[in-house]
């Protein structure tokens, strides 16, 4: 199996600061990783997918990027509605494998 | 618009049978160019993948789960269904279904049933 590490765990951030998180894999996933947002009580919610490929209705602020084993995502001027835990998951080959997620809260 | 909803026990007894269904609205399975997925979260810990299904029926299991797994359509209902033998506390989680965009990634979630095993 792949596994998928996130980092930071945790990330305590202001409004408006521009934030990355993480995601390296065990081995290269070319670019087959989408990322997810989950909010308390809720499903998850697809961000993107193919590393950047940015789902219709994610606002502008969220972009991804890297390839092989270390996939990224940033989030320009964090917003309140932003403040969640975020997961990637490979899909480079089966079992598709998750991150462990990375909490963004208020600082 | 697409919406998935699970239905199943909330509690179940360990070494029974888990039977979860995802009925879906506003999109039909049958002959849809995307897969049909299940995944679970214990609580507080992160996503796993369980298992998916094509429009044809070919599945795809997670390997840990492989040999207690079984995923199925119902495309006369419109519905989706997994089956998980043996259960143990080890299984108690909030169970998603999902749609599989690309046989890959999950663009449009249900809400999720958390599933309880305990005696």
């Amino acid at each position: 199996d792949i596994h998928m590490t996130q980092s930071p765990s945790t990330l305590s951030a202001s409004v408006g600061d521009r934030v990355t998180i993480t995601c390296r894999a065990s081995q290269s996933v070319d670019r087959w990783v989408a990322w997810y947002q989950q909010k308390p009580g809720k499903a998850p919610k697809l961000l993107m997918h193919d590393a950047s490929d940015v789902e219709g209705g994610v606002p502008s602020r969220f972009s991804g990027g890297g390839s092989g084993t270390q996939l990224t995502l940033t989030i320009n001027s964090l917003q309140p509605d932003d403040f969640a835990i975020y997961y990637c998951q490979q899909y480079s080959s089966y079992p598709w494998t998750f991150g462990q997620g990375t909490k963004v809260d208020i600082k | 618009q697409i919406e998935l909803q699970e239905s199943g026990p909330g509690l179940i007894k360990p070494s029974e049978t888990l039977s979860l269904t995802c009925t879906v609205s506003g999109d039909s399975i049958r002959g849809s160019n995307y897969y049909w997925g299940w995944l679970r979260q214990p609580p507080g810990m992160p996503l796993e993948w369980v298992g998916s299904v094509s429009s044809s029926g070919s599945t795809y299991y997670t390997p840990s789960l492989d040999s207690r797994l079984i995923i199925s359509l119902d495309t006369s209902r419109n519905q989706f269904s997994l089956k998980l033998t043996s259960v143990s506390a080890a299984d108690t989680a909030i169970y998603y279904c999902a749609r599989v965009r690309g046989a890959n990634w999950f663009d449009t979630w249900g809400q999720g049933t958390l599933v309880t095993v305990s005696s």
